[in-house]
């Protein structure tokens, strides 16, 4: 059973579209929450991450909200492009182990 | 600088056959982490390395063993491979305490 749900499975966007990717999890134990970007036939690479003490993160057009209440965080990818297609996982750690346990991923295509 | 490196990248086995998939990084890096990533599944860990010597079981490390040879190195070995371990296996490694987990090229595995 996964510790973490993610949706949804895939989505498709316009260029210049905002992407809404959603996580939601039941461990409030979970202090790391961080996102990952994969390309087709790459491994995995660190996009963002938060920790609890925030409600959200910025950096350049990806944005994660966080909300400790609902157990639930989201990543926001603003003004897409054609190079942001790709897989993104989302995941959630307890402790210093950084032993992630990963959402099941969303497939994002950008559409020029 | 390679970052982090697995071999072999391609693998097809029978079922009851052995094998040991290599990974090894080159940014000095504490802890290691072997994955396996399956379709609507995300990744899973399946062992993790805090540091040379030490080991520890992730999610799903039934009918896998590892070894951590130096600081450099964790290998991951089927003894005896069954078909439900068709899949793709990641190796990654990060500095210790920090969050961010840089991951290899993959292995892609079948077994017959």
């Amino acid at each position: 059973q996964q510790q973490v749900k993610q949706s949804p499975q895939s989505l498709i966007v316009q260029k210049g579209g905002i992407s809404i990717i959603n996580c939601a999890y039941e461990n409030t134990a979970f202090d790391y929450f961080p996102w990952y970007q994969q390309f087709p036939g790459k491994g995995p690479a660190l996009l963002i991450a938060i920790r609890p003490d925030v409600s959200e993160k910025k950096e350049g057009r990806f944005t994660i909200s966080f909300n400790k209440s609902a157990k639930q965080f989201s990543l926001h990818i603003m003004d897409s492009q054609p190079g942001d297609s790709a897989t993104y996982f989302c995941a959630a750690s307890v402790g210093n182990d950084y032993k992630l346990s990963f959402g099941a991923g969303t497939t994002v295509t950008v559409r020029a | 600088n390679a970052g982090v490196t697995q071999t072999p990248k391609f693998q097809v086995l029978k079922t009851g056959q052995s094998m040991t998939l290599q990974c090894a990084q080159d940014m000095n890096h504490n802890s290691m982490y072997w994955y396996r990533q399956d379709p609507g599944m995300g990744l899973r860990l399946i062992y993790y390395s805090a540091s040379e010597g030490t080991t520890d079981k992730g999610e799903v490390p039934n009918g896998y063993n590892v070894s951590r040879l130096n600081k450099r190195e964790f290998s991951l070995r089927l003894e005896s491979a069954a078909p439900s371990q068709t899949s793709v296996y990641f190796c990654a490694s990060s500095e210790l305490l920090a969050g961010e987990q840089f991951f290899g090229p993959g292995t892609r595995l079948t077994v017959l």
